[in-house]
């Protein structure tokens, strides 16, 4: 399998509960984001890594946890999150030294809803 | 001022239209300039990518930077039901890192 996979597709969760978002590439890029989309809102970038080391935390609230444990593998832990979290949360890699000529490789996103 | 601001539409036209698509941005600092195309329920994926001020042409798209007025804009030419999707303007003034995006534009060609 090629480009940016994302699961699951679609999450509804409780504000109790705890989960993961999982994303894998297979592109051979070293360096991996977390991006919230909201409804008529620019792309928040939340978190970076760059060789497998987070570079960047956007003032991202504790309820999210990102975990990078290799350069093809990042993940998004979530726990005791709030309405207002609810949103399209999509992942992205690139070649770190070569974002400007092929941009960010985007995953399909996970749906997320908190009830 | 938002650091990027585009028109969010909807913007609808009829099919074979010439379509413009527009950001403005605040910040001078800005000289990588990249177009996303993001239908319903997948990922942006991206389009065109520009550097400093000028045109780029591929196939039926067109991006122009003008940096003197902080504006860029992306011309489809014969647009298609296809086209039908959010186009999203992303920029940044380091080489790869850190790009701003717009709150995207979503566009419907009508057949």
């Amino acid at each position: 399998e090629t480009g940016v996979t994302q699961t699951p597709r679609h999450l509804v969760m409780g504000m109790t509960n705890k989960k993961s978002l999982k994303c894998e590439q297979h592109l051979g890029h070293n360096a991996m984001y977390w991006y919230k989309q909201s409804a008529k809102k620019p792309l928040e970038l939340m978190f970076v890594y760059n060789f497998k080391e987070q570079t960047e935390n956007n003032s991202v609230p504790s309820r999210f946890s990102p975990e990078c444990p290799n350069s093809s593998h990042l993940f998004l832990h979530l726990h005791t999150l709030q309405p207002e979290d609810s949103a399209l949360y999509l992942c992205a890699s690139s070649q770190e030294s070569r974002a400007g000529d092929y941009g960010y490789t985007f995953g399909s996103g996970t749906r997320l809803t908190v009830v | 001022q938002k650091e990027v601001e585009q028109d969010p539409g909807p913007l609808s036209v009829p099919e074979g239209a010439i379509v413009s698509l527009n950001c403005t941005y605040s910040n001078s600092a800005f000289q990588y300039f990249m177009w996303y195309r993001q239908y319903s329920r997948k990922g942006p994926e991206l389009l065109m990518y520009t550097y400093s001020s000028g045109n780029k042409e591929d196939g039926r798209f067109t991006a122009q930077v003008d940096k003197s007025s902080k504006y860029i804009s992306l011309f489809i030419r014969d647009s298609q039901p296809s086209d039908s999707a959010t186009y999203l303007c992303a920029m940044s003034g380091n080489y790869g890192q850190n790009f701003v995006f717009g709150p995207g534009t979503r566009l419907s060609v009508l057949p």
